[in-house]
């Protein structure tokens, strides 16, 4: 247990549902993260916020929805996907501060499969 | 750009050591991550190393030399159970940390 908590664990999904996926941290961070993880290639960074304020966006498509209503939770809100979606999506945090990072906490992720 | 460069598979035998080395370039640099991750699971932090040197922990120690962007992660007395893939992560700049593809550690017995 790391302290970040994310549901569901596991997702299958059809082209033109809608879905979300929850994340929550309990060790008082400052920031989230949403990463795509795909089978052997880097953790791909999605979307950063810090203080609640988006900070990232990596080209992401328009498809995937972030919402941050607090420091704690993080949603990832989910439409029209395409099968090359279809991966292991996790949830981080960490405490960010004037002086630099620190170590990112992930959650277990949600393997999300879409058909 | 912003790379990382590190092995895609080693294999090493239960008992002994294995270095897994890791050479990156990135916009800016505040430190380099080691992370582990178990097929399945989420990558659980290992070391933090933001200057030159060793840094030990337990079995595992961390190396870092920031003038040849260059870093390892040494394992010794190895256990099945650190059969699994080590991730390099500089972080950039901006605190953003960059990943490398990371490395399939398979140990045999």
């Amino acid at each position: 247990e790391t302290g970040v908590t994310q549901t569901p664990r596991h997702l299958v999904m059809g082209m033109t549902n809608k879905k979300s996926l929850k994340c929550e941290q309990h060790l008082g961070h400052n920031a989230m993260y949403w990463y795509k993880q795909s089978a052997k290639k880097p953790l791909e960074l999605m979307f950063v916020y810090n203080f609640k304020e988006q900070t990232e966006n990596n080209s992401v498509p328009s498809r995937f929805s972030p919402e941050c209503p607090n420091s704690s939770h993080l949603f990832l809100h989910l439409h029209t996907l395409q099968p090359e979606d279809s991966a292991l999506y996790l949830c981080a945090s960490s405490q960010v501060e004037r002086e630099g990072g620190y170590e990112q906490y992930f959650g277990p992720g949600t393997r999300l499969t879409v058909t | 750009g912003q790379n990382i460069d590190q092995p895609t598979e080693m294999t090493a035998t239960e008992g002994a050591i294995v270095q897994i080395n890791c050479t990156y370039q990135t916009s800016g640099f505040n430190g380099l991550f080691w992370y582990q991750q178990h097929a399945g699971e989420a990558p659980t932090f290992l070391s933090y190393n933001v200057l030159d040197g060793l840094e030990e922990k337990g079995r595992f120690s961390s190396f870092l030399s920031r003038s040849k962007g260059y870093s390892y992660l040494l394992l010794k007395e190895l256990q099945m159970k650190d059969s699994a893939s080590y991730l390099c992560a500089p972080m950039d700049s901006n605190y953003q940390l960059i990943w490398g593809a990371g490395t399939k550690l398979i140990i045999k017995p």
